[in-house]
């Protein structure tokens, strides 16, 4: 079956902009994952899902980052104002409850 | 706070060698999640241990965990060129099954022909 795809797979964009990256998960995986991975390093956590409800949001790294998933299938991780700073890639992932996390195949965003 | 150390940082082996990649925390683990990644490319799970003790084989790949919980190793079986690639080794820090996985650095392995 399809696995968890994520749009745009590449994106450039000016500092002080607004950006949207999208995942679309494996079909009934009840989490959603969002990480965040610097060159070199593991990723790391942003926040998560189960079903439509935020669970934990703990990782995003300040109040210029949010995210949604509103019918508890696709998600959408929003940054304000882009940063500079913000420049990583964005990965996605999503589970069955108790199970392995399947990573979609990132996000890479470049802010100018 | 915690956190995941691998060793090696890197890794380069002939093909058909055999070698381990560990995996190793100051805490108790509540589940370890070892991926490949290639370049440009999303994380594969390969495995995922809850148990103490617990050791799970895939293909040429085996993955055991401690019976304390606190160190993991992967070990690949005659190595492939195919087998090259950027393993991590993730894990849930959180009892209860947050899923709010922390990631070691990565392993970088490499395969001579």
């Amino acid at each position: 079956g399809a696995g968890v795809s994520q749009s745009p797979r590449y994106k450039v964009t000016k500092r002080g902009q607004d950006v949207a990256l999208r995942c679309d998960p494996i079909s009934g995986h009840v989490s959603l994952y969002w990480y965040r991975q610097a060159l070199g390093q593991g990723p790391e956590f942003l926040t998560y899902f189960n079903y439509e409800a935020q669970q934990d949001k703990s990782g995003l790294p300040n109040d210029r980052f949010s995210a949604e998933r509103p019918e508890g299938s696709i998600s959408t991780l929003t940054i304000q104002r882009t940063e500079q700073r913000d420049s990583a890639m964005y990965r996605c992932a999503s589970s069955l409850p108790g199970a392995g996390q399947y990573f979609g195949p990132g996000t890479r965003l470049t802010v100018t | 706070s915690q956190e995941l150390e691998q060793s090696p940082q890197s890794l380069i082996v002939q093909e058909g060698k055999n070698l381990t990649i560990n995996c190793t925390s100051s805490k108790t683990l509540y589940g370890l999640y070892w991926y490949k990644q290639k370049y440009g490319e999303g994380l594969i799970f390969l495995m995922m241990l809850q148990k103490g003790g617990e050791e799970k084989s895939h293909e040429k790949i085996t993955a055991k965990l401690d019976e304390k919980k606190q160190q993991s190793s992967l070990h690949i079986t005659a190595s492939q060129p195919s087998h090259a690639g950027i393993y991590l080794c993730g894990a849930d820090p959180y009892s209860g099954n947050t899923g709010k996985l922390i990631f070691g650095q990565g392993t970088t392995l490499q395969v001579k022909p």
